[in-house]
């Protein structure tokens, strides 16, 4: 079945320090979501992308659909305490349906 | 606009005793999913209805459970004679019609603990 490969599995990071994290597939997806998912609580949208090649930023957040739509990789810039949690890649094929999701990536942010 | 609902937050059962764990989807929404994720584990999807349908079910076990998403009320998810591994939160989404639009939001969670 499909799978996404999300790395890295964790990272401990510094304040200030910027973070990338992405996604690969064997299988092409339409749509890329990057969710973040805090202790005891539902994955919230963080960035949505449905074209191939799209970049989009949502405050110090941005997101790339990669060319192939196989990968898709996260950038978060000069990082805070609140980043922490863990961070989640998820396709959606092309008949829409369900969504398949990473691994996830666990953020550490030392103040 | 209210998000994707869900009830109960937290449910323990015995073994052996059903757990029905419900969603309200977002206004306007069709579309509803169901996920499960184990301690430390990402999200593993169960099952995608739609309004009186189900649509995939690629996800979930042979036994013991069941969705339903009836044309009026909450979708529901049915887990009967629970045993100490269905422990896990329970994830529901939804989405709005396909030719509106593509994203998938999701509730809160249910916390199911099994004792």
């Amino acid at each position: 079945g499909q799978q996404l490969n999300q790395s890295p599995q964790s990272m401990f990071i510094q304040e200030g320090e910027d973070v990338s994290m992405n996604c690969t597939s064997s299988s092409i997806f339409n749509t890329w979501l990057w969710y973040k998912q805090d202790p005891g609580e539902g994955p919230v949208l963080l960035i949505a992308l449905y074209k191939a090649g799209e970049l989009t930023s949502n405050g110090r957040l941005t997101a790339q659909f990669g060319i192939t739509r196989k990968d898709s990789f996260l950038n978060i810039s000069a990082s805070i305490p609140s980043d922490v949690g863990i961070y989640f890649c998820a396709g959606r094929g092309n008949q829409g349906g369900k969504l398949i999701f990473g691994q996830g990536t666990e953020l550490s942010v030392k103040p | 606009n209210a998000g994707v609902m869900q009830n109960p937050r937290h449910l323990v059962r015995r073994r052996g005793q059903e757990a029905r764990l419900r969603c309200s989807p977002m206004k306007g929404h069709s579309h509803v999913y169901w996920y499960r994720q184990l301690p430390e584990e990402g999200l593993k999807f169960m099952v995608y209805l739609q309004k009186e349908n189900i649509i995939d079910e690629s996800g979930m076990p042979k036994e013991r459970f069941s969705a339903e998403f009836p044309k009026e009320g909450p979708s529901i998810l049915r887990i009967q004679q629970v045993v100490r591994g269905d422990s896990a939160a329970y994830f529901c989404a939804s989405s709005p019609p396909r030719e509106t639009g593509n994203t998938i939001y999701f509730g809160e969670g249910s916390w199911l603990t099994v004792v």
